[in-house]
């Protein structure tokens, strides 16, 4: 069975740049979530979408936007890039009741660099 | 203070050794606890989950829970190098009913076995 797969990567852009992360959750799982691990701050929680509707949102600006496609894929948008959001930004799904337990399954991450 | 606390580390024990790793946290109605292993240059991986007082194992992993004292902690009994790896303390904020899908995790405590 398939992880949770992301893309890219990699990413590189510079400042005042938009960047679009994608995600494909694990067969099944209708929960994604979104991560930022940033040098030195560990894990923040971004976002988490369920069913295509927004659930709850970390703190962060509203530049930090996504959406959840009716195949449970995601995307997350970062606009008007900063040199701190320079970081690993990780995608996580899970069945329903891991939005209770904390089961989450992570993807490989995404990099983003803020030139 | 952070709301969740962990030792960076690194924490270096011999293989076969015990290896404690520690985890305090201020919310003290999170409910629910986890430990997740991040190896260098992959996603993190739930390891152990726990939700009531006291100890839970599940193979060479002993979870240790004390609410009273808002400390969680995680032993690895006969320390292999391949448990060489970033140990993620996170637990869920309270009221999770309406945080749902947002885990506050520690930076991790580096844990380097030794041969």
């Amino acid at each position: 069975e398939a992880g949770v797969t992301q893309s890219p990567t990699h990413l590189i852009k510079t400042r005042g740049q938009q960047a679009t992360l994608r995600c494909s959750p694990i067969s099944g799982h209708t929960s994604v979530y979104w991560y930022q691990q940033a040098l030195g701050l560990g894990l923040q929680f971004l976002l988490w979408y369920d069913e295509g509707e927004e659930r709850n949102r970390g703190n962060f600006p509203p530049r930090f936007s996504g959406r959840q496609f009716p195949n449970y894929s995601s995307e997350l948008n970062v606009n008007a890039l900063e040199l701190e959001d320079s970081a690993l930004y990780l995608c996580a799904s899970s069945l329903v009741i891991g939005v209770l337990t904390g089961e989450l399954f992570f993807g490989e991450g995404s990099r983003l660099t803020v030139l | 203070q952070k709301e969740v606390e962990q030792n960076s580390g690194p924490l270096s024990v011999p293989e076969g050794a015990i290896a404690s790793l520690n985890c305090t946290y201020s919310d003290r109605g999170s409910q629910s606890f986890f430990w997740y292993r991040q190896y260098s240059g992959k996603s993190p991986e739930l390891i152990m989950f726990i939700y009531s007082n006291g100890d839970k194992e599940d193979g060479r992993f002993t979870a240790q829970l004390n609410k009273a004292s808002q400390y969680v902690s995680l032993l690895i009994r006969d320390s292999q190098p391949s448990d060489s790896a970033t140990y993620l303390c996170a637990v869920t904020p309270a009221p999770y009913y309406n945080q749902g899908g947002k885990l506050i995790f520690g930076q991790g405590t580096e844990l380097s076995v030794k041969p």
